[in-house]
């Protein structure tokens, strides 16, 4: 079936580094997009990437869309304490919106 | 916030009991998810609706039956609940199925024992 693979599962960093999140699809997607859910709370819409070799921006995040339509990725510069929570990717398949496993941020002050 | 709410928020069962989860939304979106969520595992789709009485299986099904009589209800139902499915459980609603993005209730925390 369709899978979105996401790593790493969790990183630590330290208040200043950046951070990077992987996502992998086993098919071509029409779109890919990128959530973020604090601790204790429910998923919240990021972005939404279209185009092959997209990138976009927003302040500190920067998401990129693979050449093949199949990976993308989220950095983040300098990572803020606010930043802590985990980051989900989630692509279209038909009807189905299946996300990847997430990566938890905890970011060390 | 989008208006969209679940109910009940958190729930203890014991196990064999059938439990019935809702999901109400006031966006009219044609599109609702059930998704759970456990460590390790990310949000795991259960089922999904495209239309009033249109759904189908997602991902981990087994155990779960769902129903849309109409757009702004989607019920998922526990038929004999067990230690398994012991989780968070989150409702979403998008208007189409791609291209928009979906919206997330506030989850129901379910406890079978």
């Amino acid at each position: 079936g369709q899978q979105v693979m996401q790593i790493p599962q969790y990183q630590h960093v330290q208040e200043g580094e950046d951070f990077t999140t992987y996502c992998n699809s086993s098919t071509t997607l029409s779109n890919i997009q990128w959530y973020k859910q604090r601790p204790g709370g429910h998923p919240v819409f990021l972005i939404q990437l279209v185009k092959s070799g997209e990138v976009k921006k927003q302040k500190r995040l920067t998401f990129q869309f693979g050449e093949a339509k199949k990976n993308s990725s989220l950095h983040i510069t300098a990572t803020q304490t606010t930043d802590v929570g985990t980051y989900f990717c989630a692509g279209h398949y038909g009807n189905k919106l299946v996300f990847g496993a997430g990566t938890i941020l905890r970011v060390k002050s | 916030d989008a208006g969209i709410t679940q109910s009940p928020r958190h729930k203890v069962t014991e196990t064999g009991t059938p439990v019935t989860l809702r999901c109400h939304q006031t966006e009219n979106h044609r599109y609702m998810y059930w998704y759970r969520q456990d460590p390790g595992h990310g949000l795991r789709l259960i089922h999904y609706s495209y239309g009033v009485k249109d759904t189908d299986k997602g991902e981990v099904s087994d155990g779960y039956s769902v129903s849309r009589s109409k757009t702004e209800d989607f019920l998922l139902t526990l038929e004999s609940a067990t230690s398994s499915q012991t989780s968070v459980y989150f409702c979403a609603i998008s208007e189409s199925s791609a291209g928009t993005e979906a919206f997330f209730g506030q989850g129901t925390r379910l406890t079978v024992v």
